[in-house]
């Protein structure tokens, strides 16, 4: 069966540090993996994806994350937090062949000034 | 370029009564898939629609959920007689073809 870990409920960071959210997954075959922020009372906004190619992906914001496939993970980071960064991550998965996002259960992200 | 839109943003509906929530997609988009999320929880696959067509409805519960995408006008999901379980948060998303998908702001459901 499809599944997403978001290991975290909260990841509390001060602005300028670098940031780390964790996810792992499991997928039959090939997996396509994404990120996504949720803000208070709104819909989900896209960072970024991996679905093949280069292990580290570049996406919005200055977020990026590392396929790591024998890990079975993708960690999302960011080198330098900013207070605007606090909101709701969502790691998601799906498999080559299939059509819906599993999603894990989020992790929110606490930015200190 | 609108993104995903949906409506009600916010509804209100007594135990017994029907709700409906319209989505509609991106420009060009013929693909839809609806999720809900629960308070505390992650986003749980509902319903996946082409144009008149149900592809994948396996997360949908098996009784007095329906969702309909017709050739013209917005993806409709319905929830008949609902209950104070089906308080949720309803978000559509919608994608050119089965890949990346974009997400709507959302049908926050409350039953009183």
């Amino acid at each position: 069966a499809q599944s997403v870990a978001q290991p975290e409920d909260q990841v509390n960071v001060a602005e300028g540090n670098p940031l780390t959210v964790k996810c792992t997954y499991s997928v039959s075959g090939n997996p396509y993996l994404f990120w996504y922020v949720q803000y208070p009372n709104r819909g989900l906004q896209f960072l970024l994806k991996y679905i093949t190619g280069d292990n580290l992906v570049k996406g919005s914001y200055g977020f990026e994350a590392e396929f790591n496939k024998s890990q079975t993970s993708f960690h999302l980071k960011k080198p330098s937090a900013l207070v605007s960064d606090s909101a709701l991550y969502f790691c998601a998965v799906r498999s080559e062949a299939g059509t819906a996002l599993i999603f894990g259960k989020g992790t929110t992200l606490s930015v200190s000034s | 370029n609108a993104g995903v839109m949906q409506n009600p943003r916010h509804l209100v509906r007594r135990r017994g009564q029907e709700a409906r929530l319209r989505c509609s997609p991106m420009k060009g988009h013929s693909h839809v898939y609806w999720y809900r999320q629960l308070p505390e929880e992650g986003l749980k696959f509902m319903v996946y629609l082409q144009k008149e067509n149900i592809i994948d409805e396996s997360g949908m519960p098996k009784e007095r959920f329906s969702a309909e995408f017709p050739k013209e006008g917005p993806s409709i999901l319905r929830i008949q007689q609902v209950v104070r379980g089906d308080s949720a948060a309803y978000f559509c998303a919608s994608s050119p073809q089965s890949n990346e998908q974009f997400f709507g702001p959302g049908t926050r459901l409350t039953v009183l």
